[in-house]
């Protein structure tokens, strides 16, 4: 079966602008978790959304949203980008039930800020 | 505050033998651990998991051991081969399917 697709896998913005990432999750998988990747922070949570509703949410500014659908595709939005919102970007999906257990991670969005 | 922390940075092994990669954390509210295998400009692979309730966790080549008293789990890969070079994270939730907490990741080198 199909993996979880990130799109685009690289981005190049100016600092100021805003931008969206799309994520779709492995079919059937109905939780979508988002995490970003820096080399002095590592691998950060940024937020979970099931069901179309945020169920967590780590501690990032606000300038970083994001929202699902209905088929459960995902997207995260960052307002007003800094130079430091540079770094690697990875959607997560999970069936999201309690027994279920690991999350199957999409190969990224590599985002530059410049 | 790293509640999930992966203190050796690196590791070089050579083929064949074993590699030990150890993990710690604080927060005694965490009871599912993982470990990932993530390759550049990759996203993490799922390797194997354990649940509080066990110590230790085997699949194939790979066993995970867990001292909760100690607040520490540790990932034995034997034996080593060169395709496992990469950055290996453990990670944490409190509940499984909820969000993960990482360590810094460990680089491990396979030498042939």
């Amino acid at each position: 079966k199909a993996g979880v697709t990130q799109t685009p896998r690289y981005l190049i913005k100016t600092r100021g602008q805003q931008v969206t990432l799309s994520c779709s999750p492995i079919s059937g998988h109905r939780s979508v978790s988002w995490y970003q990747q820096t080399p002095g922070q590592g691998l950060q949570f940024l937020f979970e959304y099931f069901s179309e509703t945020q169920r967590n949410k780590g501690n990032f500014p606000g300038r970083f949203s994001g929202r699902q659908f209905s088929n459960s595709r995902s997207e995260m939005n960052v307002s007003t980008l800094e130079l430091g919102d540079s770094a690697l970007y990875l959607c997560a999906s999970n069936q999201g039930t309690v027994a279920n257990y690991g999350y199957t991670f999409g190969s990224g969005t590599r985002l530059t800020v410049v | 505050d790293q509640q999930v922390k992966q203190n050796s940075p690196s590791l070089s092994v050579q083929e064949g033998r074993i590699s030990i990669l150890n993990c710690d954390y604080t927060n005694s509210m965490f009871d599912y651990f993982l470990w990932y295998k993530k390759y550049p400009a990759e996203g993490p692979t799922f390797l194997i998991s354990i649940s509080s309730i066990k110590d230790k966790n085997e699949d194939g080549r790979f066993t995970v051991f867990l001292n909760k008293s100690a607040k520490h789990l540790s990932l034995h890969i034997v034996p080593s081969q060169p395709g496992d070079s990469a950055v290996y994270f453990c990670a944490a939730s409190e509940a499984a399917g909820n969000k993960l907490t990482f360590g810094g990741g460990t680089r491990v080198l396979v030498k042939p």
